[in-house]
């Protein structure tokens, strides 16, 4: 699995747009890059996730760059709810059908008003 | 949404006694469910992955004889910590994939166990 790099904290004012970036310079060519986050004492939380293209659904957008080396999460208006560790992590799909993930450090971001 | 559940969400027990945690899909079936530790301020890690029907694959370093899993049916995986002591004392969190979607895994709220 692609080692992953995340800055460790990240601030961001309420109702501003917080992008979270990765470096995934060792991704090969079938990992995925997927985006978590944990509100404290919490489990993982689902962001989004993506191969090439850059995806968007109602939590987030995610942006890969062309040579997929690295990838911005974006949260379009950051709310106070939105405080929590994001992880990214890179990942393919074993024989068996299914992904296991690797979790980094990850960004600590914190909203404020 | 897909939902998973985990119970207990705490427990306290003695060193040397046994705990079961249970880890539950509750709208879908899970083929695959994977269990996690976290100590404080630290990331998760995966400790194995367990397939329903077959023996978990523990990641290297965890101890297959003190860390039990059982997976037998499609929504259920139990993790049992055998004989434990203060050092165990984490937060235990379970995954499920759901494959039918896009094989992302759905996490439940985690069981904090802490070990006198």
């Amino acid at each position: 699995d692609a080692k992953t790099t995340q800055p460790p904290s990240m601030d961001c004012a309420e109702g501003r747009a917080a992008n979270l970036p990765c470096n995934h310079s060792t991704i090969s060519g079938n990992e995925y890059v997927y985006w978590y986050r944990q509100i404290h004492s919490q489990g993982p939380q689902y962001i989004i996730h993506g191969l090439k293209n850059n995806e968007t659904n109602e939590m987030a957008s995610l942006i890969i760059t062309e040579d997929r080396k690295s990838s911005t999460l974006i949260l379009p208006h950051a709310t106070l709810r939105d405080t929590a560790v994001y992880y990214c992590i890179g990942t393919h799909m074993f024989s068996g059908g299914y992904n296991k993930l690797i979790f980094g450090a990850g960004t600590r971001l914190a909203v404020h008003p | 949404g897909a939902v998973v559940s985990q119970h207990p969400s705490w427990v306290i027990c003695k060193s040397g006694t046994s705990v079961k945690i249970e880890c539950r899909s509750l709208d879908f079936q899970a083929t695959t469910m994977f269990w996690y530790r976290q100590f404080p301020k630290q990331s998760l890690m995966l400790m194995a992955t367990s397939n329903e029907g077959s023996k978990a694959t523990y990641e290297q370093g965890v101890e297959k004889d003190k860390f039990l899993i059982n997976h037998a049916s499609l929504t259920l995986s139990t993790l049992t910590v055998t004989s434990a002591h203060p050092e165990d004392s984490s937060f235990y969190i379970c995954s499920a994939r759901d494959g039918r979607g896009d094989n992302e895994q759905f996490f439940g709220p985690g069981t904090r166990l802490t070990v006198l």
